[in-house]
This record gives C-alpha cells, structure tokens and sequence, in this order.
C-alpha cells in the first residue's frame, strides 16, 4: 500500500504553546489530506480536508483558527495546534486518498498518528 | 440514527475460529467501502475495499457487500490472537471523505 509519514510521533508541550505535526505522502501525490482526531476508547473524528492551493475545508465544531492547516505541496500538509490546552491532548492522525488504481477507487492510506500530550 | 453502525463488542473468538463482523450503513448512495484494523494505540490499517455487490477474498479476509440491504461484513478466518484489535468500517462520502464506523472490538482468545 502507499505509504503516509507524520512527525513527531509524540510531542509534550506546555499549556499555551503552538505545535506543528506534519503529515507526508512519501510515495504519491496528494491534492487533499484529511485530519482526524482520537480521543481514548472513541472512534476517528473528521476534523479538517486539508486542500493544496486553497484553504481547508473544516467540520462543525472545529475552530478553524486553533487548528491552522497548511498544504504547503502536493506531498506535505501541517497541523498547527495553536495556543494549546490540556484538553487538546488527543492522538492527531492524518491520511491521504491515492487516486485512481481499479475502477478508480480511491483508497485512503493513514499516517502513524502523533500523539499530543499538553501539560 | 448513525451513518454507519457496527456493533462496538467486544467479539470473543477461539483461535481458529471464524469472525464475523457487520456493518450496515444509511445511504444508499454509497458505492465505496472499507474495512480498517486499528490497533490500541496505533492509526487504522486499510484491509480491504469493495464496491460491487458480493464477496471479495484476500487471504483470510473476505469481505461481503449487500447494496439492497444496505449492509457490509468482514469474515476473518482462521482467526489469531494477531487478530484481535478494532475493526474499523467506512464508507466514502462525498468530497473523498471516509464516514467510519464506531468499530468492532475483537478479541481472539487462544
């Protein structure tokens, strides 16, 4: 299958600090990624469709200017947990659709996942 | 009424055993789903797809899809205490946008 990178794949940080994850397509172009989030014993949660060239697309409820999304190429998207809090401490997992392949399905591919702890 | 149901479990097999898993979804529009196995602490790992009406086979898996009922399955074979995680189903929205399921507990027991 494709292969999806993330880094770190752990970050502590203190209350009140920004953290940047990064999400990479190593064998494949991605015009959209998707950001989800996990909380402990819970299921994925869309959060974002991160879009190259334009802005992201964000789902109800999620603060678009806590949660800054860049896709800065067709490789690479970011995550920034701006100004974050102890509630935000989540697993952050990111994953990207390959386009094409039999009858042209795409198929999603997902990152490592980073886990954020904010103290 | 969720988009996409599946029994959250656990499912406790015997090593060897079959396990099953069901899915049933609410729009009819569907055409694309998936099949996810996430381990405690790890991201979700795609098993498996299938879109036309059917079944499907890939090693131990097989996955069944039922348009008119509206309803998708994975049958794990042979199944192994490597088996046992949670079992993600989803389907694509619009948008290339995954619709997931809660997901389905499995425990193999030796």
């Amino acid at each position: 299958g494709a292969v999806v990178s993330q880094h770190p794949s752990w970050v502590i940080c203190k209350s009140g600090t920004s953290v940047k994850i990064e999400c990479r397509s190593l064998d494949f172009q991605a015009t959209t990624m998707f950001w989800y989030r996990q909380f402990p014993k819970q299921s994925l949660m869309l959060m974002a469709t991160s879009n190259e060239g334009s802005k992201a697309t964000y789902e109800q409820g999620v603060e678009k200017d806590k949660f800054l999304i860049n896709h800065a190429s067709l490789t690479l998207s970011t995550l920034t947990v701006t100004s974050a809090h102890p509630e935000d401490s989540s697993f952050y997992i990111c994953s990207a659709p390959t386009s094409g392949g039999l009858h042209g399905t795409d198929t999603q591919y997902f990152g490592p996942g980073t886990r954020l702890t904010v103290l | 009424q969720k988009e996409v149901e599946q029994n959250s479990g656990p499912l406790s097999v015997p090593e060897g055993a079959i396990a099953s898993l069901n899915c049933t979804y609410s729009d009819r529009g569907s055409q694309s789903f998936f099949w996810y196995r996430q381990y405690s602490g790890k991201s979700p790992e795609l098993i498996m797809f299938i879109y036309s009406n059917g079944d499907k086979e890939d090693g131990r898996f097989t996955a069944q899809l039922n348009k008119a009922s509206q309803y998708v399955s994975l049958l794990i074979r042979d199944s192994q205490p490597s088996d046992s995680a949670t079992y993600l189903c989803a389907l694509k929205a619009a948008g290339n946008k995954l619709t997931f399921g809660g997901g389905t507990r499995v425990l193999v027991k030796p």
